[in-house]
């Protein structure tokens, strides 16, 4: 069945650093979506990406979309204790088929 | 403010009983959907529904019915319950056409043990 990896599954990182998280699917994709997922809570929209070669920013958060439509980033800069949660990728495959599929997420945690 | 209420936060439930998870949405929308999520797989979705008295099956509908008989309402049945059940159910409500073609909103989640 079609599948979007995500890695990694867990990343520990210091206040400070920077963090990337990857989306890879075998086949192309409609639009992929981001949302984060805050400890004990439910999954946030972040934002939603269509075309191929998309980039979109959220003050110190970058969001990719790759030229094949294959795969995505969020790279987050300067992490804060407030970035802390899991992170999820989710592809819609094709509009005719609605079916969002979710990766298996990142979680990150902070050091201070 | 736009939501998505879950009945329970937490539930206790005996192997081979019937269960009914509830969802209500306040936006409006015709796509709602069920995930569970697990550690380590993510969020998959077990069904969904465009409209009323609508549903289609998502990736893991086994052991699993749904019921949509008010726009709002989407609910979630466990036919007999068992041990690998239990999880995190997550509701979910949609935009756009049709599906997730946008901003999913999500309920608070249930967390279902079956013993």
């Amino acid at each position: 069945g079609q599948q979007v990896m995500q890695i990694p599954q867990y990343q520990h990182v210091q206040e400070g650093e920077d963090f990337t998280t990857y989306c890879n699917s075998s086949t192309t994709l409609s639009n992929i979506q981001w949302y984060k997922q805050r400890p004990g809570g439910h999954p946030v929209f972040l934002i939603q990406l269509v075309k191929s070669g998309e980039v979109k920013k959220q003050k110190r958060l970058t969001f990719q979309f790759g030229e094949a439509k294959k795969n995505s980033s969020l790279h987050i800069t300067a992490t804060q204790t407030t970035d802390v949660g899991t992170y999820f990728c989710a592809g819609l495959f094709n509009f005719g088929n609605e079916k969002l599929t979710f990766g298996t997420g990142t979680r990150l945690t902070i050091i201070p | 403010d736009v939501k998505v209420t879950q009945s329970s936060r937490y539930l206790v439930k005996r192997t081979g009983e019937k269960v009914f998870l509830e969802c209500v949405q306040d936006m409006d929308h015709e796509n709602m959907f069920w995930y569970r999520q697990d550690p380590g797989l993510g969020l998959r979705l077990i069904y969904f529904s465009y409209d009323v008295k609508m549903k289609e099956k998502g990736d893991i509908p086994e052991g699993y019915s749904v019921s949509r008989e008010k726009k709002e309402r989407f609910s979630l049945i466990l036919e007999s319950a068992s041990t690998n059940q239990t999880s995190m159910y997550l509701c979910a409500g949609g935009d756009g056409d049709r599906g997730l073609g946008a901003e999913a909103f999500f309920g608070q989640g249930t967390r279902l043990t079956v013993v």
